[in-house]
């Protein structure tokens, strides 16, 4: 059994530029869902994607967008960067939303910097 | 709303001395939560959960307890080992399964 895989590991854009994250789910999770975190704070929901559509979503502005593939994988796009998106974004993978037992299994996160 | 803070943003214990993290909440529509502990560079790692009808579970070596009558979580670390040295969040769940709001974090430094 594989868990939570993101790449890439470290990113640095320009501001203006946009960027794609990807991260691929635990075997058996069909629920994807993104969070930032900022230096020296908690994670912030970003959005969730289960069966392929959103599913719920945090209070981030539409340049934040993403997918989820047939095969589970996801992609968390940011358009337009601006130098506060500086984070680690994470990614957690669980079975149906709602399930509980051991909650999200979280990768181990991409480090963006915008310059 | 989404407050989930926590009262100690640093603590410091002697190897082999029990810890113990505190955690507020202030939505009380919450009604599972889960503590997780992340180490520098890494996710954050499941350690234990609990839901609202409960008051207390235990697990190998850490206890979750839960008062619902201030909103009130705590962590405890028993015997605490120069590996549990990292930052433990606590997170809440309200009744969506959808998101889970994180507090700002307390880091557990644990002196040999």
């Amino acid at each position: 059994e594989t868990g939570v895989t993101q790449s890439p590991t470290h990113l640095i854009k320009t501001r203006g530029q946009q960027v794609t994250l990807r991260c691929s789910s635990q075997s058996g999770h069909n629920t994807v869902s993104w969070y930032q975190q900022a230096l020296g704070q908690g994670p912030q929901f970003i959005f969730q994607y289960y069966r392929e559509e959103e599913n719920g979503r945090g209070n981030f502005p539409p340049r934040f967008s993403g997918l989820q593939f047939p095969n589970y994988s996801s992609e968390l796009n940011v358009n337009a960067l601006e130098l506060d998106d500086s984070a680690l974004y994470l990614c957690a993978s669980t079975e149906p939303p709602g399930q509980g037992g051991d909650g999200y299994t979280f990768g181990s996160g991409t480090r963006l910097t915008v310059v | 709303g989404e407050n989930v803070g926590l009262h100690l943003p640093t603590l410091s214990v002697q190897e082999g001395d029990n810890s113990i993290i505190n955690c507020a909440y202030s939505n009380s529509a919450s009604d599972y939560f889960i503590w997780y502990k992340q180490e520098s560079g890494k996710g954050p790692q499941f350690i234990i959960d609990i839901r609202s009808n409960m008051d207390k579970r235990q697990g190998q070596r850490v206890t979750v307890l839960l008062n619902k009558t201030v909103k009130h979580l705590s962590l405890q670390i028993a015997a605490t080992q120069p590996g549990d040295s990292a930052v433990y969040f606590c997170a809440e769940n309200m009744n969506t399964g959808n998101q889970f709001y994180f507090g700002t974090g307390t880091s557990l430094t644990v002196i040999p």
